[in-house]
């Protein structure tokens, strides 16, 4: 079982619907959750991340964590075509003392139709 | 402006040869980081350096070497050894996890390397 798992897509929507990203994990020590967005042949930024279970809200977008499921979320609201990307969810267990390794989805591609 | 900065952006290698990619931050951060993104593959870790003249291996180091002589700067050389090189080649760069409290790290745009 890989570590972190994300279905690839492609996943095609019409201009203005709510899409649901997910990723589920299996390691139950991470404790930092983020979510990047990847425009085709350019690198990954970082959209938001989250610390623990809960919800976090920025403008269209809102991050959920289930620990208890290990499964997280990504919802984006009135979706624009300008959203059409590759977004990745990557983790984390938050050592502040040592070395704090990501570890990234492979990503799911979304396509907003006008 | 700051931020990372990747070159050159496409890369033709031809078999048996050693090419060496470029990364370099003004973010004034002290950690940096080298991935490769395969097709339907997550991020994979080759080398990451959390300081000056100290870096270590990540999953899949082998063919791969690096060098950490400045802090701004990570390149990476894609050795002969390596026998799959064709990819995209990510560069990160990281501030120090106690301040962010976690690994919040910071890509350049990439680098894709094709082998003729």
């Amino acid at each position: 079982q890989k570590e972190v798992e994300q279905d690839p897509g492609p996943l095609s929507v019409p201009e203005g619907a709510i899409v649901s990203l997910n990723c589920t994990y299996s390691n139950s020590a991470f404790q930092y959750f983020m979510w990047y967005r990847q425009y085709s042949r350019k690198g990954p930024e970082l959209l938001m991340y989250t610390y623990s279970s809960g919800n976090k809200e920025d403008g269209r977008f809102t991050a959920q964590v289930d620990k208890s499921s290990k499964y997280i979320s990504l919802f984006i609201r009135d979706s624009q075509p300008s959203d059409s990307a590759t977004y990745l969810c990557a983790m984390s267990e938050g050592m502040k003392t040592s070395y704090d390794k990501v570890i990234f989805g492979p990503g799911t591609s979304l396509s907003v139709i006008p | 402006d700051g931020g990372i900065t990747q070159s050159p952006k496409y890369l033709f290698r031809k078999e048996g040869q050693n090419v060496t990619l470029s990364c370099e931050q003004n973010l004034n951060h002290d950690a940096m980081y080298w991935y490769r993104q395969d097709p339907g593959q997550g991020l994979r870790l080759i080398y990451y350096s959390q300081i000056v003249n100290d870096f270590q291996k990540g999953d899949i180091a082998e063919g791969y070497s690096v060098s950490r002589e400045k802090k701004e700067s990570f390149p990476l050389t894609v050795t002969s050894a390596q026998k799959n090189p064709t990819a995209f080649y990510l560069c990160a760069s990281s501030m120090p996890q106690g301040l962010a409290g976690h690994n919040e790290q910071f890509f350049g745009p990439g680098t894709r390397l094709t082998v003729l």
